[in-house]
């Protein structure tokens, strides 16, 4: 069964400084996508950026931008130059590529804080 | 364009008393999810439709949990009768083909 798996329950960056939210998976798959939600107190999920398996080139959103390791199964999300607003909780989620299943396996989240 | 709607926010019933949550997906969306986040948690799939028909409701306690998608567009969850553990949020999702979701901002129920 494919796991999701945040270790890290809480984080705090300094304002304007850059921070790096952990996430691991497990799966016997090779060809799957990656997510990172972020969740604020509306409850809304957002997504974030989002990560193809096959695609070797780690993905990046203007702040935003990820470290994808396959072997390691390891897909870290850097947050640069972070802002008040980007504090809220963040979700790393998984997907199998193969039609017919979008269910998505979410990990248990991460709350980033920002200091002024 | 509109988002994914959800209706109500906030809920507060007491156990055993039945309870119903409503969303509209983006206009156009086949597939529509609803997911249960308990607190502290990640979201987890309780039902997935493509257009009406309910495609993977494994992790649906059907004793208790209902829904429905009227005409592959709104779509209704029910629980009856709720139970304490309930409580938590219930997120509607939905998504053209498989490129990624987009979220409603949930259903916030607290069962006393």
């Amino acid at each position: 069964a494919q796991t999701v798996t945040q270790s890290q329950p809480e984080m705090s960056v300094q304002e304007a400084e850059t921070v790096t939210l952990s996430c691991t998976y497990d799966t016997s798959e090779s060809d799957y996508y990656l997510f990172w939600y972020k969740q604020p107190p509306s409850r809304q999920m957002i997504l974030v950026i989002r990560q193809e398996a096959y695609k070797q080139q780690n993905a990046t959103e203007n702040r935003f931008s990820v470290n994808f390791q396959k072997a390691a199964k390891s897909f870290s999300l850097k947050i640069s130059d972070s802002q008040l607003g980007d504090a809220a909780m963040y979700f790393c989620a998984y997907r199998p590529s193969f039609s017919g299943t979008y269910k998505y396996i979410f990990g248990t989240g991460t709350r980033l804080k920002v200091l002024a | 364009e509109a988002g994914v709607v959800q209706s109500p926010r906030y809920k507060i019933i007491e156990k055993k008393q039945p309870v119903a949550f409503w969303c509209n997906p983006i206009s156009g969306h086949n597939t529509l999810y609803w997911y249960r986040q308990n607190l502290g948690q990640g979201p987890e799939l309780l039902i997935r439709y493509e257009n009406e028909e309910a495609v993977d409701d494994s992790q649906l306690p059907k004793d208790r949990f209902s829904a429905e998608r009227l005409k592959g567009v709104d779509s209704t969850l029910k629980i009856q009768p709720a139970e304490l553990g309930d409580s938590a949020v219930y997120l509607c999702a939905s998504s053209l083909l498989s490129y990624g979701y987009t979220f409603g901002s949930g259903t916030r129920l607290t069962v006393v």
